[in-house]
């Protein structure tokens, strides 16, 4: 079975400053894929990033980039140079196991950018 | 990219009335969708993986006669809640993967839905 962990359930940070927000999770498959989604108060999920277990580089996209710790099992997403509009749930995903396709989340972690 | 729609995003109706939830995907072909209902403050629950062709497997827990699944195509999907009860009001929201093992899920815009 998979899990995924994100024990922060609230993050602050002030606008234009770095986060991290963590992800740990737990397989016993080789091959899986890590996501991270995030979804605003009204309710829509938007994909941010993928990092795959054999991707020996850590994933960027833009402002995002996931801080991946393959012995450590973790998966954190590094969000720079926070903007108001990055507020929202942001939610650690994983699929595993051959031939699955449907993601297991973590419980989320509700980002707050003060001004 | 690829886009998924949901309607309705949001419906009231009374108990035991029952209730259709559409998810099409628009620019793309998904033979299996997903399903997943998310409490207040809590994370999204998988429902049911819902395949083109063929009948849904449901998560253990999830009843299947009250929530219907039905993918007649390749680009649309339906969940209905027969008989619906307060308990059931909640945000579910489906999702379809896009081409590539790879691919993350692209998710609908969800229903929120209130059984009064």
């Amino acid at each position: 079975a998979q899990k995924i962990t994100q024990t922060q359930p609230g993050m602050f940070v002030q606008e234009k400053e770095a986060v991290t927000l963590d992800c740990t999770y737990d397989t016993s498959d080789q091959s899986y894929g890590l996501f991270w989604y995030k979804q605003p108060s009204s309710g829509e999920m938007i994909f941010l990033i993928y990092q795959g277990s054999y991707d020996e580089q850590n994933a960027t996209e833009g402002r995002y980039s996931l801080n991946f710790q393959k012995a450590r099992k973790s998966a954190n997403l590094v969000i720079s140079a926070s903007q108001l509009g990055d507020s929202a749930m942001y939610f650690c995903a994983m699929r595993a196991g051959a031939g699955s396709y449907q993601l297991t989340f973590g419980k989320g972690t509700k980002l707050s950018v003060i001004p | 990219g690829a886009v998924v729609s949901q309607h309705p995003s949001r419906v009231i109706c009374k108990s035991g009335t029952s209730v259709k939830i559409e998810c099409r995907s628009l620019d793309f072909q998904a033979t299996t969708m997903f399903w997943y209902r998310q409490f207040p403050k809590q994370s999204l629950m998988l429902m049911a993986t819902s395949n083109e062709g063929s009948k849904a497997t449901y998560e253990q827990g999830v009843e299947k006669d009250k929530f219907l699944i039905n993918h007649a195509s390749l680009t649309l999907s339906t969940l209905t809640v027969t008989s619906a009860h307060p308990e059931d009001s909640s945000f579910y929201i489906c999702s379809a993967m896009g081409t590539g093992v790879n691919s993350p899920l692209h998710f609908g815009n969800g229903t929120r839905l209130t059984v009064t």
